[in-house]
């Protein structure tokens, strides 16, 4: 168990509204991760962080902000949520020594 | 075209069957591959790390071709609880420590 929540797990929000997902983690990890799970697409990397007030883009970062005020909170935000960003939203974490990344339950997003 | 590709499946094979699923990545730069399992609605874990000369644990067993640049999962035996997807993950840049990930290769195993 990575000790990772995500909250709130499910959402139902309308277009136009500003939507904020968050992740906690209990180990202070350094680095973190949100991506999203379409399908036939895969997950892709929205935003990480490595450390506090440390983030950057992935590969999907528009329409998406991020904040990281304390290690173990990373916040996704969508500043006006449209349909295209209905989405499962998993934050990860990735432990020093290893290369691979443990996740969180998940958020189903859906914009209405 | 994507960086990590999958046959999405599904692979319907009955209890005890080997099964064997195949992956490729288009980036010679890539430094790291895993093996995750998806259960439906649920959070992808790691199944198994990749390493060059091949690893297995237990029933499982992964290979890596870098030349070809393809990875494959061999399951025997397979078990009704092997249904998942399972998806193909790849690191190409050590700095960040983001993943690639598949689109995922469902399997359902049945009685």
């Amino acid at each position: 168990d990575a000790g990772i929540t995500q909250s709130p797990r499910h959402k139902v929000t309308e277009t136009g509204t500003p939507v904020t997902l968050r992740c906690h983690q209990t180990e202070n990890h350094r680095y973190m991760y949100w991506y999203r799970q379409d399908p036939g697409h895969g997950l892709r990397l929205i935003h990480y962080s490595y450390g506090v007030k440390d983030t950057d883009k992935g590969e999907v970062s528009d329409g998406y902000s991020v904040s990281r005020s304390k290690t173990e909170d990373f916040l996704l935000t969508l500043e006006s949520a449209t349909s295209s960003q209905t989405s499962v939203y998993f934050c990860a974490i990735s432990v020093p020594g290893e290369e691979t990344q443990y996740f969180g339950p998940g958020t189903r997003l859906l914009v209405l | 075209r994507k960086e990590v590709e999958q046959d999405p499946g599904p692979f319907n094979v009955p209890e005890g069957a080997t099964v064997a699923f195949n992956c490729t990545y288009s980036n010679s730069a890539s430094q790291s591959f895993f093996w995750y399992r998806q259960d439906c609605r649920k959070e992808p874990k790691l199944l198994m790390s990749v390493y060059s000369s091949g690893n297995e644990d237990g029933r499982f067993t992964a290979q890596l071709n870098r030349a070809s640049q393809y990875i494959s999962l061999l399951i025997r035996d397979s078990k009704l609880s092997d249904s998942a997807t399972y998806l193909c993950v790849v690191n190409r840049d050590t700095g960040r420590r983001a993943l690639t990930f598949g689109s995922g290769t469902r399997l359902q195993v049945q009685p």
